[in-house]
């Protein structure tokens, strides 16, 4: 069985400060693919990144970056110098290479950034 | 292109109505999800095309749910004898089926669904 665990129900940060969200995943597969979704307030979910189990590169996206450790079964999100438009939902989301195309996501973080 | 479109946005139905949902993905993706989320939840599979074939169907969908893609476009989700149990948002996305952008879904903004 498959599962995501975010821990983190809720966060709440200054401007301008640095957020890490954390996702630890679960799956028997040796091959499968991580993603991170963002739900703003308007509802409608906006893909972030997709990694696959073979690349555990960490990835840099102008103030977003991402760090897989499969030792740890890991996939975190941090958010430097965060700005009130950041304020969302963010789903972390695992998909198994065994020929299922089913997301299973987590429970989400809810970012509040206060100006 | 216009995105994922969903209709209707908000449905308000008695407990023991049907209700059906359509979503039309965009134009070159091929493949189409259907997802139902619940407040402070995240989205949960229910079903998934590829063209108008459905090859994955979650134990989610009970057999009061159908889901249909009959010329491989649109979708629509029919879910008869509401309860309210089904009160949640319904998510549709779609994606290409290869490639880069593989199984990178576009969400459209969803339909909620309120069962009295």
């Amino acid at each position: 069985a498959q599962k995501v665990t975010q821990a983190q129900t809720e966060i709440s940060v200054v401007e301008k400060e640095d957020v890490t969200l954390d996702c630890v995943y679960e799956t028997r597969d040796t091959t499968y693919y991580l993603f991170w979704y963002k739900q703003p307030p308007s509802g409608e979910l906006v893909f972030l990144i997709r990694r696959n189990s073979f690349d555990e590169q960490n990835e840099i996206s102008g103030r977003y970056s991402w760090n897989f450790q499969k030792s740890t079964s890991s996939f975190n999100f941090t958010i430097t110098a965060s700005q009130v438009v950041d304020s969302a939902v963010y789903f972390c989301a695992l998909e198994s290479g065994a020929g299922s195309y089913q997301l299973t996501f987590g429970k989400g973080t809810k970012l509040s950034v206060i100006p | 292109d216009t995105g994922v479109s969903q209709d209707p946005r908000h449905k308000i139905t008695k407990r023991g109505q049907n209700v059906t949902f359509r979503c039309d993905p965009i134009s070159e993706h091929n493949r189409l999800y259907w997802y139902r989320q619940t407040l402070g939840q995240g989205p949960e599979f229910l079903t998934y095309f590829q063209n108008e074939a459905q090859l994955e169907k979650s134990r989610l969908l009970s057999d009061r749910f159908s889901a249909e893609r009959p010329k491989g476009s649109f979708s629509t989700l029919e879910i008869q004898r509401t309860e309210q149990g089904d009160s949640a948002m319904y998510l549709c996305a779609s994606s290409v089926p290869g490639g880069a952008g593989a199984n990178v879904l576009t969400f459209g903004a969803g339909s909620r669904l309120t069962v009295l």
